[in-house]
């Protein structure tokens, strides 16, 4: 069966210094792996996507995340974090190779951004 | 840009009364889908639909219902409302092609519903 599991709630950075979100997964496949963002008040949005064609994907406004197989983890970064980062961040997994749609959300991680 | 819209922020109601949640999405999508979000425990599925008038259970359909007569809505019915479903309720969809689910899911903005 698959999972996901994000390793913290909260995280806490000051404006300009990088950004680290980490997240495990379990999957007997092959996976699709994302990870989307929530601003208050706001739906979800999606970040990036991983679907196996490169181990490092880029998203928007900066971030990427690493895939890596023999750790089963997609770690979320950013060089540099800006206030308007500050939200609540997913990672997700694919729960089929396609037949449902379905997917499985972490338990979120918030994102604090000090100036 | 796909758009996926709630008929509601905000709502309240109260314990026993039967509540309707809306959602439309305008991008011929197949798939819709409905989730609870709660603190600490991300997004968890109540329901979702493959095509107009199917339904399946997601991972907590207890309380729910769901109804899908045209394929750009999917409803959330929640048939006699209590206390532990005050959440937000997020819609999402998401496309069919050649026999294989895009996985990428579109969300709409949420509705926040209290029941007293």
């Amino acid at each position: 069966a698959q999972s996901v599991t994000q390793l913290d709630s909260h995280v806490s950075v000051s404006e300009g210094t990088p950004v680290l979100l980490r997240c495990n997964y379990s999957s007997s496949y092959s996976p699709s792996l994302f990870w989307y963002v929530q601003h208050p008040n706001k739906g979800l949005q999606l970040l990036l996507k991983y679907t196996s064609a490169a181990t490092l994907v880029k998203g928007i406004n900066g971030f990427e995340a690493e895939f890596k197989k023999s750790e089963t983890s997609f770690h979320l970064t950013k060089p540099s974090a800006h206030m308007s980062d500050a939200a609540e961040y997913f990672c997700v997994v694919s729960v089929d190779s396609g037949n449902t749609g379905k997917l499985i959300f972490g338990q979120g991680t918030t994102l604090q951004v000090k100036p | 840009d796909v758009k996926v819209t709630q008929s509601s922020r905000y709502l309240v109601k109260r314990t026993g009364e039967k509540v309707f949640l809306e959602c439309v999405q305008d991008m011929d999508h197949e798939n819709m889908f409905w989730y609870r979000q709660d603190p600490g425990l991300g997004l968890r599925l109540i329901y979702f639909s493959y095509d107009v008038k199917m339904k399946e259970k997601g991972d907590i359909p207890e309380g729910y219902s769901v109804s899908r007569e045209k394929k750009e809505r999917f409803s959330l019915i929640l048939e006699s409302a209590s206390t532990n479903q005050t959440s937000m309720y997020l819609c999402a969809s998401s496309s069919y092609q050649g026999g294989i689910s895009t996985d990428t899911q579109y969300f709409g903005p949420g509705t926040r519903l209290t029941v007293l």
